[in-house]
């Protein structure tokens, strides 16, 4: 299967500050990456499909680019809600997979 | 508004069986594949299985096939997933996520729940 490497494991930010995320793919996945955001006690949010296409409702400070093996979730100016958990999924082979997360936490 | 909302789980003893359910509204169920994804205590989400839209294949990860039966009910909106032969390693918080794209369930997830928690000890 299909291993996701999330980096780095935890990013310490200061609110307004730009923060960016990486996910790298064992193999090539083309463009067939999701992003999502969990916060304590909840599900996860989809924020990012197709590698860069922001879901409904999501703000436009975030932005996801890459395709292939490298790609990215950058937060342009973060905001107090955004401190969270961060995760990329591919689905371009089965089974679906989840890099093991990166945590946004207030610098 | 489209919300999955997820039941039945609890403490059961190595060996033993539980099913979890999944109520969903605020979107045609009928027209979309399913899957529940587990998150171990601390650590990231791993899919566990999926079902297409109509019910008629199931998809299962290698570490619950042959243990774990998914099914659902379209005429209820509801989602299953049967759990037998429990181990340790399935305590996890359990979610029921809607596919994002339709029928099949091999895409990103775009609404998930809360999860139920299955905690596997004795």
């Amino acid at each position: 299967e299909i291993v996701m490497t999330q980096s780095p494991a935890t990013l310490s930010v200061s609110p307004g500050e730009r923060a960016t995320l990486s996910c790298r793919a064992t193999q090539s996945v083309t463009s067939d990456l999701a992003w999502y955001q969990q916060k304590p006690g909840q599900g996860p949010r989809l924020l990012i499909y197709d590698a860069s296409t922001r879901a409904t409702g999501i703000p436009a400070r975030f932005s996801g680019s890459g395709s292939g093996t490298e790609f990215t979730l950058t937060i342009s100016s973060l905001q107090s809600e955004d401190f969270a958990v961060y995760y990329c999924q591919q689905y371009d082979d089965w089974p679906q997979t989840f890099g093991q997360g990166t945590k946004v936490e207030i610098k | 508004e489209v919300q999955v909302l997820e039941s039945g789980g609890g403490l059961v003893q190595p060996g033993g069986s539980l099913r979890v359910s999944c109520a969903a509204s605020g979107f045609t169920f009928s027209n979309c594949a399913m899957s529940w994804v587990r998150q171990a205590p601390g650590k990231g989400l791993e899919w566990v299985s999926g079902i297409t839209s109509s019910g008629d294949k199931t998809y299962y990860a290698d570490s619950v096939k042959g243990r774990f039966t998914i099914s659902r009910d379209n005429s209820k909106n509801t989602l299953h997933l049967q759990m037998d032969s429990l181990r340790a390693e399935d305590t996890a918080l359990y979610y029921c996520a809607k596919d994002g794209v339709g029928g099949i369930p091999e895409y990103y997830f775009d609404y998930w729940g809360q999860g139920t928690l299955v905690t596997v000890s004795s």
